[in-house]
């Protein structure tokens, strides 16, 4: 298995682009979430999605917009970047949402 | 609002020695589950310990347990006989799922070296 993949590890944006950061996982779960990661900040919860066609906001869901058509995918969309939004996303994913979360290696976003 | 607090930012303990990691968090509600993960320089995150709150018995693995504290909102780590490998920021973690919310709050971290 391949666990939890993201793509691409590194992104350089201007302000004003968009983009989708992708996540897969090959571990059949159900449960996935997007994390940002800032410096003295630890995880934060962006967004999350219980099961395909389901998703709903977490701590710091503005500026991003996501959905889970599929078990194995959920994509994270950056609308407009903006220099706030610099930060490493993590992708991860669970058997059930009190279950151990399986994370990829983290995408390092900057936005100039 | 649910909080979790890690008060060490920094912490060093010799290589072999036990060290123990603080950590504390605010809820009203009473079915939750609380964790440990481990990032290494690496970035990858791993799950250390998971601890049910309706659990008295304190969570165990290998050489790392918690001390869970329900009544003081206390979950600290304790690493015994520590490894050269065991050098990370380790994060605690509170997770809860009620009323169909998921909730899921990282600490801000410890950063543990391990000396040779």
């Amino acid at each position: 298995n391949a666990g939890v993949t993201q793509t691409p590890k590194f992104q350089v944006l201007k302000t004003g682009q968009s983009m989708t950061l992708q996540c897969a996982q090959d571990m059949n779960h159900e449960y996935m979430s997007w994390y940002r990661q800032d410096p003295g900040m630890g995880l934060r919860l962006i967004h999350y999605s219980v099961g395909a066609g389901i998703t709903d906001q977490g701590e710091v869901p503005n500026g991003y917009n996501v959905s889970r058509s599929t078990t194995e995918d959920f994509p994270l969309r950056l609308l407009s970047a903006a220099p706030s939004q610099t930060s490493v996303y993590f992708c991860a994913s669970s058997y059930g949402y009190y279950y151990e979360q399986y994370f990829g290696p983290g995408t390092r976003l900057t936005v100039t | 609002a649910q909080t979790v607090t890690q008060s060490q930012p920094e912490m060093s303990v010799q290589e072999a020695e036990t060290v123990t990691l603080s950590c504390t968090y605010d809820t009203s509600e009473s079915n939750y589950y609380l964790f440990w993960y481990k990032q290494p320089p690496s970035r990858q995150m791993i799950l250390v310990i998971r601890q049910e709150a309706y659990k008295q018995q304190n969570a165990t693995e290998n050489r790392f347990s918690v001390n869970f504290q329900k009544a003081a909102k206390s979950f600290s780590l304790k690493i015994s006989d520590s490894q050269l490998g065991d050098t990370a920021m380790y994060f605690c973690a509170f997770m809860s799922g009620t009323s169909g919310t998921y909730k899921y709050i990282f600490g801000t971290g410890t950063r543990l070296k391990v000396l040779a």
